[in-house]
């Protein structure tokens, strides 16, 4: 079973522009999730999505950050404009249902210059 | 924000020894897991222990939770250089927006000499 897809892996742009990041969670997985994980710290929740609904996106900044799961399945997820103090790794993950275990992609690594 | 601290932030140990982490946190949480991490990876789930319980075993790992205390431990038993990683605590919390949140804390850093 393939597990959570995320693309691109790194991702190097300069201040000011957008950037967007792709994740196709676990098929079946109803819940999505994206945590921004700074050096050295622990992921910390962006937003969650049951189905197509974001149930949970009070720590999402959205002056500059958006996502969407249109069709429930996959999300993408937005910054604009991109900001120094961005750069960190953008990770998804997927769970049957909020009350279960979750499955993390890889990471999107983001450096702004 | 990040509701756990771990202790300690960095540990170097010989393989065979065991592997003892930390981690407290601050609210009342429906559980505590245990992630872990190698270097440039995703998080991998390795367990999960409910409020009301005190002790879970897999395999090498043994996690002990303390409500009271509000501190759960991570034991990894005869380790590996594979152990290699950084590991996690995350509580699973009730969140005031929907639903409950996971909260991860900062990470100890395993290092498992050969």
């Amino acid at each position: 079973e393939a597990g959570v897809v995320q693309s691109p892996r790194y991702k190097i742009i300069e201040k000011k522009q957008p950037v967007a990041f792709w994740c196709n969670p676990i098929s079946g997985h109803n819940t999505l999730y994206w945590y921004l994980q700074n050096l050295g710290q622990g992921p910390e929740l962006l937003i969650r999505y049951e189905n197509e609904e974001a149930v949970d996106d009070s720590q999402l900044p959205k002056d500059r950050f958006s996502a969407e799961r249109l069709k429930g399945v996959d999300s993408t997820l937005k910054i604009q404009p991109a900001e120094l103090g961005d750069s960190a790794v953008y990770l998804c993950a997927s769970s049957q249902t909020w009350a279960d275990t979750q499955y993390f992609g890889p990471g999107t690594r983001l450096t702004v210059l | 924000s990040q509701q756990g601290e771990e202790d300690p932030q960095a540990l170097s140990i010989q393989e065979g020894e065991n592997a003892t982490m930390n981690c407290s946190y601050k609210t009342s949480i429906n559980n505590l897991q245990w992630y872990r991490q190698n270097s440039g990876r995703g998080l991998v789930h390795l367990i999960l222990i409910r409020s009301n319980e005190r002790e879970k075993h897999s395999g090498r790992l043994r996690v002990t939770l303390d409500t009271s205390k509000k501190s759960s431990s991570l034991l990894i038993t005869a380790s590996r250089a594979a152990d290699t990683a950084s590991y996690f605590c995350a509580t699973d919390a009730e969140a005031e927006t929907s639903g409950s949140r996971l909260t991860f804390g900062e990470g100890t850093q395993l290092t498992v000499n050969p």
